[in-house]
């Protein structure tokens, strides 16, 4: 069975910094893009970035490009989010996710998800 | 950045009916679609991608069709258990962008 399991979430001030991580079991996870989508308390969902299999490639929405770096590591079957200059409007629950195989025909759907880890800034 | 608009917000609907949800974006996006169910406090949850195919597990009351900027998510025969909040995503290109949501209640 597929399990993502984020950690990492918690209380920070405007302007700090955060790790996400993501554990992966039930997959393996060098074989599969992933990514990260947020929502923001009673929101929708925003995508915020995305990493080929072997991290050569990474996407991001503008709002954290600079401040937010996706990586991987296969080894370890481990995604990771550092966030840095964290803003209020960074509030919300980060969910990592797997782009389904099936992306070279119908795009980056994200068929498996995690629990989700909240991050709240506020000073 | 193409925008995806989703109607209606929210829909009142009975156990047994059906139901349909619309999205439409901002430029044509080739059938990269897909739709998601999301229940209060809970992780999003793929029903559709590439705009009409089921995702395994899903009940086949989900269908989903469209092509270019319009797009649909149809609920037959609707359940106590598909009462949620569903979204549409595109990946035609990236920003990968999100729907508001439509948000389905209980009549």
């Amino acid at each position: 069975e597929v399990q993502l399991v984020e950690s990492g979430g918690g209380l920070v001030q405007p302007g700090g910094s955060l790790r996400l991580s993501c554990a992966a079991s039930g997959l393996t996870l060098s074989s599969y893009w992933m990514t990260w989508v947020r929502q923001a308390p009673g929101k929708g969902l925003e995508w915020v970035a995305t990493i080929k299999e072997d991290g050569s490639e990474k996407y991001y929405v503008d709002s954290v490009k600079g401040r937010f770096t996706i990586s991987r590591d296969n080894a370890k079957n481990l995604l990771y989010l550092p966030m840095n200059s964290l803003r209020d409007d960074d509030t919300a629950v980060y969910y990592c996710a797997r782009v389904a195989p099936t992306r070279y025909r119908s795009g980056w759907a994200f068929d498996y998800w995690g629990q989700g880890t909240l991050v709240t800034v506020s000073s | 950045d193409i925008q995806m608009t989703q109607s209606p917000s929210s829909l009142s609907a009975s156990v047994g009916d059906r139901v349909a949800i619309t999205c439409r974006a901002s430029q044509n996006i080739n059938s990269y679609l897909s739709w998601y169910q999301q229940k209060p406090g809970k992780a999003p949850k793929l029903l559709i991608y590439g705009a009409s195919s089921l995702q395994n597990g899903v009940p086949s009351r989900f269908s989903g069709s469209g092509s270019g900027t319009d797009y649909i998510l149809t609920v037959n025969s609707l359940q106590p258990e598909d009462f949620a909040t569903y979204y549409c995503q595109q990946s035609y290109n990236t920003p990968i962008t999100f729907g508001q949501g439509t948000r389905l209640e209980i009549k």
